[in-house]
């Protein structure tokens, strides 16, 4: 399996509050996104990282920011966590980003339950 | 975004039976994955096809990409019930290589 730690695994908070959520990979992979997903949307991408400090916004990027200061770690932050925010959050990494070969896939953490009161 | 629609949205099947799930979009991929998610846990790769007309075959998963590469299936042959879970197809765009999911099928084997 691949070394994908995220943290917490579960958490609850109120709205408005800040929320920081933790991705770890010893994978010394280049990639690493955020990923949300929903019943009825499936997966759906909100920021990616393509290096230390390199950041680009996915699909659905309102109201997150994220940081990348080592590459090993990658932080999704919720500055004021609002109702809509209630979903589970998955961290992922991959090699590259074309996922053009057969033998590039995603990895992906076991997830973050996020509820926002 | 492309946009990836899968079906059925959910299934229930006895065990011994076959299944089958459908991906499809109005766009081109220039490769389509196929991943399967158990509950509490992020999802897993099973495969990934690249050329129109191609089938791949995972022990009892035949899984085909689409001649114009818009769409694609996964058939289960004789299922188990560890193959319950969350099935999930990816699409990779021909223009931007940004990975786009399907919202998936949750596929139940009752024993």
């Amino acid at each position: 399996d691949a070394g994908i730690t995220q943290s917490p695994r579960h958490k609850v908070t109120e709205t408005g509050t800040p929320v920081t959520l933790r991705c770890h990979q010893t994978e010394n992979h280049r990639y690493m996104y955020w990923y949300r997903q929903d019943p009825g949307h499936g997966l759906r991408l909100i920021h990616y990282s393509y290096g230390v400090k390199d950041t680009d916004k996915g699909e659905v990027s309102d109201g997150y920011s994220v940081s990348r200061s080592k590459t090993e770690d990658f932080l999704l932050t919720l500055e004021s966590a609002t109702s809509s925010q209630t979903s589970v959050y998955f961290c992922a990494i991959s090699e590259s980003m074309g996922l053009v070969g057969t033998n590039e896939k995603l990895f992906f953490g076991s997830g973050t339950q996020l509820s926002v009161l | 975004t492309q946009l990836l629609e899968q079906s059925p949205q959910f299934l229930s099947i006895q065990e011994g039976e076959n299944l089958t799930v459908y991906c499809n979009s109005s766009s081109v991929f220039s490769s389509l994955q196929w991943y399967r998610q158990e509950p509490g846990e992020g999802p897993v790769l099973l495969v990934t096809v690249v050329t129109g007309g191609e089938v791949k075959k995972l022990k009892r998963l035949t899984f085909q990409f689409g001649d114009a590469r818009k769409d694609s299936s996964l058939h289960i042959t004789a299922a188990q019930p560890g193959d319950t879970g969350l099935y999930l197809c990816a699409g990779v765009g021909s223009n931007d290589y940004k990975l786009s999911f399907g919202a998936g099928t949750t596929v139940t084997v009752r024993a």
